[in-house]
């Protein structure tokens, strides 16, 4: 069974800084993309950033270049997502989500969310 | 980047009824599109992906059909436990993936 556990949410205050983990368990790790998804309160989905199998490709959208970066352990088994520059509007749950099997870049898995909370 | 609109943002049905979501994408998607299903505080659940592809697991009363930018989940015999949020995700490229607003179901 494919799981995925998130941790590292939490209080912080605007401009400051943030790490998420997240570990994969029940599948190959190494062989997927892994992204991270946001969810605002009482809003829809926002895709935030992706990382290739060696992590080598990474995006971002455009909300959070030059202050999120994502990364992996493959060794660990583990996604990461470092918060700088945090603003309000961070405010979200966070998902850790894995790429779909087939051709595309859909998202079969999904944790369930670490709350971020950006405030003085 | 590419948007993507859902229609209705609400909608309100019976146990038993059809229900149809519409997703339109700005432009030409081919058929990288997906539908999730999201209850109130969980993790959303993929059902449909290339537009038509049943997730497996998945009650075949969801069906999704469209290609380009027009896109359509239907669910054929609404059930107690559909009632739900229900999002699009475009994924034409993994540069730029786009979510739709969402429409939320609701018990009439």
């Amino acid at each position: 069974e494919v799981q995925l556990v998130e941790s590292g949410g939490g209080l912080v205050q605007p401009g400051g800084s943030l790490r998420l983990s997240c570990v994969a368990s029940g599948f190959t790790f190494s062989n997927y993309w892994m992204n991270w998804v946001r969810q605002a309160p009482g809003k829809g989905l926002e895709w935030v950033a992706n990382i290739n199998q060696d992590g080598r490709e990474k995006y971002y959208v455009d909300s959070v270049k030059g202050r999120f970066t994502i990364s992996r352990d493959n060794a660990m088994n583990s996604l990461y997502l470092q918060m700088n520059s945090l603003r309000s509007e961070d405010t979200a749950v966070y998902y850790c989500v894995r790429d779909g099997v087939a051709p595309g870049v859909y998202f079969d898995s999904w944790g369930q969310g670490t709350l971020v909370t950006v405030s003085s | 980047d590419i948007q993507m609109t859902q229609s209705p943002s609400t909608l309100s049905a019976s146990v038993g009824d059809r229900v149809t979501i519409t997703c339109r994408a700005s432009q030409s998607i081919s058929t990288w599109l997906a539908w999730y299903q999201q209850k109130p505080g969980k993790a959303p659940k993929l059902l449909i992906y290339k537009a038509s592809s049943l997730e497996s697991g998945v009650p075949s009363r969801f069906s999704g059909s469209g290609s380009g930018t027009e896109f359509t989940l239907t669910i054929s015999s609404l059930q107690p436990g559909d009632f739900a949020t229900y999002y699009c995700q475009q994924y034409n490229s993994h540069s730029h993936l786009t979510f739709g607003g969402g429409t939320k179901v609701e018990i009439k």
